[in-house]
């Protein structure tokens, strides 16, 4: 079974554009999860998607939004980059509640 | 407000000994903890988990722990092996969300 993919694996942006992630769970799965990885803050939760629907949302500015397709797959937008938003974004996916996560390889995104 | 924390940044153990990792909890609500292994430049990877209503759960080399009443959980790995080394992270949820609270991870070094 394939795991999870994300593409890209890396990013370089500038301040002021804005960036689209990808992210395909395994198969089967139909909860995605995103998640943020810098060295100040550690990993935090960005949202979680089921069927199409945002379901838990972290405590991120309305810069960051997502969505899910029919197909379980995900994106992941941030508009108007900061130097700040450099991090190593990750996205997960379970295939039920009280189920562990799996986690894709993550996309580098360093904003310059 | 830091609701789950791994207050030691680094391990160091010699191979083949017992390496025991700590975690500590602050919300009551978590009733799931999981622990995940990350190299560097990978998302982590889920390595073993436990329900509230259990206190032990054991898959091969790796065993957790879990003291409801001190909100604080273990990872013992047994024996140590040298691909054991990576960093560490603990996390929790509540209520079957996909949302993880994950700690800030420590690095186990395995030495030879």
């Amino acid at each position: 079974k394939a795991g999870v993919t994300q593409t890209p694996r890396y990013l370089i942006k500038t301040r002021g554009q804005q960036v689209t992630l990808s992210c395909s769970p395994i198969s089967g799965h139909r909860s995605v999860s995103w998640y943020q990885q810098t060295p100040g803050q550690g990993l935090q939760f960005l949202f979680e998607y089921f069927s199409e629907t945002q379901r838990n949302k972290g405590n991120f500015p309305g810069r960051f939004s997502g969505r899910q397709f029919s197909n379980s797959r995900s994106e992941m937008n941030v508009s108007t980059l900061e130097l700040g938003d450099s991090a190593l974004y990750l996205c997960a996916s379970t295939s039920g509640p009280g189920n562990e996560q799996f986690f894709g390889p993550g996309t580098r995104l360093t904003v310059l | 407000d830091q609701q789950v924390k791994q207050n030691s940044p680094s391990l160091s153990v010699q191979e083949g000994r017992i390496s025991i990792l700590n975690c500590d909890y602050t919300n009551s609500m978590f009733d799931y903890f999981l622990w995940y292994k990350k190299y560097p430049a990978e998302g982590p990877t889920f390595l073993i988990s436990i329900s509230s209503i259990k206190d032990k759960n054991e898959d091969g080399r790796f065993t957790v722990f879990l003291n409801k009443s001190a909100k604080h959980l273990s990872l013992h790995i047994v024996p140590s092996q040298p691909g054991d080394s990576a960093v560490y992270f603990c996390a929790a949820s509540h209520q079957g969300a996909q949302k993880l609270v994950f700690g800030q991870g420590t690095r186990l070094t395995i030495n030879p």
